[in-house]
């Protein structure tokens, strides 16, 4: 089993409808991330946490919100979607001073 | 706000030894990471710099100069495999806290 699990893998949905990607861990650390990818401009930012109820805007917050409710679950919610929200995202755990885990994705298309 | 340079696309033969730069300007450094990343999947962890200098492990090294803002990685040998984009990282020094920041990311492609 993956230690980063993100569902879900693949997802189509509508402009203007809300969204939830979820992500959970299995590596007992504190720190996760979320990311978006886009083709031309890598990974970005978009919010992190580093304890339960602990969130703090990355790069490129705007249009997104996100949840800590256990040390293991970090979901990424889109209340409005639009379309340049069409992009490959990532959730990534780390402990202190240590390199990132990331999942395996969620590619999101808006249409 | 933070600024990191690589290459878009390099390519190579077989066995042959690469070297791909990075560039970076940022307040709060806190170490330098390279991932791999084939297409479609996640990023994997290659190497990590804190101190300048060269950390080797197998066929990947990677050097850092923390007063050039410079970085790059090394790969000996190459094999098919290593086509994939290389992702280079800042560990950046936040309010709350520290997080890595990405460049672009350079795309390698390993010919026969």
């Amino acid at each position: 089993d993956a230690d980063v699990t993100q569902t879900p893998r693949n997802r189509i949905t509508k402009t203007g409808k809300r969204i939830m990607l979820e992500c959970s861990q299995t590596k007992g650390h504190d720190r996760m991330y979320w990311y978006r990818q886009d083709p031309g401009l890598g990974l970005r930012l978009i919010y992190y946490s580093f304890d339960v109820k602990d969130i703090n805007k990355g790069e490129i917050s705007d249009g997104y919100s996100v949840s800590r409710q256990a040390q293991a679950k970090f979901s990424l919610s889109l209340e409005s979607a639009i379309p340049n929200q069409t992009a490959l995202y990532f959730c990534a755990t780390s402990e202190l001073g240590g390199e990132a885990f990331f999942g395996q994705g969620t590619r999101l298309t808006v249409v | 706000g933070q600024n990191i340079d690589q290459p878009t696309e390099m390519t190579a033969t077989e066995g042959a030894i690469v070297q791909i730069n990075c560039t970076y300007q940022t307040s709060g450094f806190n170490g330098l990471f390279w991932y791999q990343q084939h297409a479609g999947e996640a990023p994997t962890f290659l190497s990590y710099n804190v101190l300048d200098g060269l950390e080797e492990k197998g066929r990947f090294s990677s050097f850092l100069s923390r007063s050039k803002g410079y970085s790059y990685l090394l790969l000996k040998e190459l094999q098919m495999k290593d086509s994939a984009s290389y992702l280079c990282a800042v560990r950046k020094r936040w309010q709350a806290g520290t997080a890595l920041i990405f460049g672009k990311g350079t795309t390698l492609s390993v010919s026969s």
